[in-house]
């Protein structure tokens, strides 16, 4: 079973800077996709970014991009320039090509000081 | 567009009671799923519908019932409420498998 994990319960930033939020995976798959999801105290879930496995660049959007390390299993999260607005849950997914669940991690909660 | 939309927003049940929770989404989407959220936890699948009349097991099915005679609407049913079931239920959509999957706002349920 693929499993999805992330050792950083809570991370904080200073506004403006740039925080980077782990995750690492777990699968024998080689065709999969991989998601970070914002959820801010409203418990709304957001996509953040998506990563196909197939793809060797990384994905980006906007402020966010991510560091996919396929043969390490490992898909990190940065977000530069933070600001207040990103202070959230954010949890990692996957999710198999032939699957329909996504797998979610433990989720990493982000502060932003001002 | 309303996108996703879940009712009720909160919900306590005592322990034996049955309720429904009523998930409807807007865009069209074949794909429906619920999902289960305990605290400091993130999401685990419970059912999901891949169409009207179509519906398959998640990782955790057990104590939940679903149907889907529609492509709007997927409730969710609980019978025989246990405290184990208080979570936080989200429900979303997806154009299909390898879409984005849209979520609802989501429903507190306490069973005490």
């Amino acid at each position: 079973a693929q499993t999805v994990t992330q050792s950083q319960p809570e991370m904080s930033v200073q506004e403006a800077e740039t925080v980077t939020l782990s995750c690492t995976y777990d699968t024998s798959e080689s065709d999969y996709y991989l998601f970070w999801y914002k959820q801010p105290p409203s418990r709304q879930m957001i996509l953040v970014i998506r990563q196909e496995a197939y793809k060797q660049q990384n994905a980006t959007e906007n402020r966010f991009s991510v560091n996919f390390q396929k043969a390490a299993k490992s898909f990190s999260l940065k977000i530069s320039d933070s600001q207040l607005g990103d202070a959230a849950m954010y949890f990692c997914a996957y999710r198999s090509s032939g699957a329909q669940k996504l797998v979610f991690g433990q989720g990493t909660r982000l502060t932003i000081n001002p | 567009n309303a996108g996703v939309t879940q009712t009720p927003k909160f919900r306590i049940l005592k322990i034996g009671q049955s309720m429904t929770l009523q998930c409807t989404q807007d865009m069209n989407h074949n794909y429906m799923y619920w999902y289960r959220q305990d605290p400091g936890m993130g999401l685990k699948l419970i059912y999901y519908s891949v169409g009207a009349g179509i519906t398959d097991k998640g990782e955790v099915p057990n104590g939940y019932n679903v149907s889907r005679s529609t492509t709007e609407d997927f409730p969710l049913r609980l019978e025989l409420a246990a405290p184990s079931q208080t979570s936080v239920y989200f429900c979303a959509s997806s154009h299909g498998p390898l879409y984005e999957q849209y979520f609802g706002p989501g429903t507190r349920l306490t069973v005490t």
